[in-house]
């Protein structure tokens, strides 16, 4: 049971531009939502997260929207750098439990 | 501050065999998880050990088990492996095992773990 989606398996932005990945969950008891970049043949390196309390939080060029009652969360990136470009991961987190998305593959163009 | 370590980072292994991975957490960490990846799948959880004690399990089946040390070290085994137990095996450690919304994991590299 996939309790976290990312629908989009891969973006394509140009650089400068803005970068919006989502995320929709099912199970209305997380508390904490978390995103992850990585890059081949690395560990999933922490990006964000957000409190379920809170519907914003934003660090630098990133900034992670929460939506509880369409259960859905999104970040943004702006503006877009070549570095950007990896796989994205959304999770959400349970009892000490993270729910990971199936990523999505964002690739920054020049 | 090392970040979490984790060995082997490649593995060959055929059918049935049976493998050990090994994780270190961060200095001062004290809760281990473990995380499948497979193409396609996502990270899929397997489980969490805090203070030496397994608290938190994935859906896998009993092939797939783990420790965790007194100095937080932790190792996973899979017994009876089958093709499909091919996949990158990632640990994440985290500072104080709880809700807290500092506590963030930290992820290793990971073992590549390749059945033949």
């Amino acid at each position: 049971d996939q309790q976290v989606k990312q629908n989009s398996p891969s973006l394509s932005v140009q650089e400068g531009r803005i970068s919006i990945l989502n995320c929709d969950y099912t199970n209305s008891m997380f508390d904490y939502f978390l995103w992850y970049k990585k890059y081949p043949a690395e560990g999933p390196t922490f990006l964000i997260s957000i409190s379920s309390i809170k519907d914003k939080n934003e660090d630098g060029r990133f900034t992670v929207f929460l939506n509880k009652s369409a259960k859905h969360l999104s970040l943004h990136i702006v503006p877009s750098q070549p570095g950007d470009s990896a796989v994205y991961f959304c999770a959400a987190r349970r009892d000490y439990k993270l729910s990971f998305g199936a990523g999505t593959t964002v690739t920054v163009r020049a | 501050k090392a970040g979490v370590t984790q060995t082997p980072r490649y593995l060959i292994k055929t059918r049935g065999q049976q493998v050990t991975l090994s994780c270190s957490p961060i200095s001062g960490h004290r809760s281990v998880s473990w995380y499948q990846q497979t193409p396609g799948q996502g990270l899929q959880f397997l489980f969490e050990y805090f203070s030496e004690t397994q608290r938190n399990k994935g859906n896998f089946p009993g092939r797939f088990s783990g420790r965790q040390f007194s100095n937080s070290r932790s190792e996973m085994n899979v017994s009876t492996l089958e093709l499909g137990d091919s996949a990158l095996y990632l640990c994440a450690s985290s500072p104080l095992g709880t809700s807290s919304s500092a506590d963030t994991q930290y992820f290793g590299p990971g073992t590549r773990l390749t059945v033949l």
